[in-house]
């Protein structure tokens, strides 16, 4: 069964203190990694594909990286306004996503 | 350009009534999808349909039914509704971008069954 897992739950940083999320999976043949950004009361909003192991992506303060079992969102020198929930999905039948539980970012200035 | 949009925004229930959710897309895509948001459950899909004129039970089908309009609406009907449907409903589409399928979300629904 295919499966998503993110860690952790929940993160408290101080503005500038970077840091890491994390998205592990267990899918049969992995077709690529999504990670969105959730604020409260709005709709995930797209922010990263990655097609295959040993990709990065970059975004402002936001680095993504997938290795075959895993992949971390590097946030560096974050901002309060970088506080959100960041979810991540894998691919799964057809163009159905299996997404994980999120983690929820909090950064105090 | 909109992207995905969801009506309404709030919606508040008696135990048994029902109504429909409608979800619209301008960006072309074939596929559309409903998912039900609770604390602690993440992301679950209840329906979707990969192309118009066809329609699929996700992993949390029950009570609900679903109608793909055309190639740009998808609504989402709870017939009976019960205090347990009350969750944030998103809908999202999916378009092919070269390698892969990328979804987008619509910006929810939030229902209360009293």
């Amino acid at each position: 069964e295919d499966q998503v897992t993110q860690s952790p739950e929940a993160l408290r940083l101080q503005e500038g203190e970077s840091s890491s999320l994390n998205c592990s999976y267990t899918v049969s043949g992995l077709r690529g990694l999504f990670w969105y950004r959730q604020d409260p009361g709005k709709g995930p909003e797209f922010l990263f594909t990655l097609y295959s192991a040993g990709e990065e992506k970059e975004k402002e303060r936001l680095k993504a990286t997938l290795t075959k079992k895993e992949s971390f969102l590097h946030i560096t020198a974050p901002k309060p306004e970088d506080s959100a929930t960041y979810l991540c999905a894998v691919p799964t039948s057809g163009s159905r996503l299996t997404f994980g539980e999120g983690t929820q970012l909090t950064v105090n200035p | 350009n909109a992207g995905v949009t969801q009506t309404p925004k709030f919606q508040v229930l008696k135990t048994g009534q029902s109504m429909t959710l409608q979800c619209a897309q301008d960006m072309n895509h074939n596929s559309m999808y409903w998912y039900r948001q609770d604390p602690g459950m993440g992301l679950r899909l209840i329906y979707y349909s990969a192309s118009e004129g066809t329609t699929d039970k996700g992993e949390v089908p029950n009570g609900y039914n679903v109608s793909r309009l055309n190639k740009r609406e998808f609504s989402l009907r709870l017939e009976s509704a019960a205090p347990s449907q009350t969750s944030v409903y998103f809908c999202a589409s999916s378009g092919w971008y070269g390698e892969i399928y990328e979804q987008y979300f619509g910006p929810g629904t939030r229902l209360t069954v009293t």
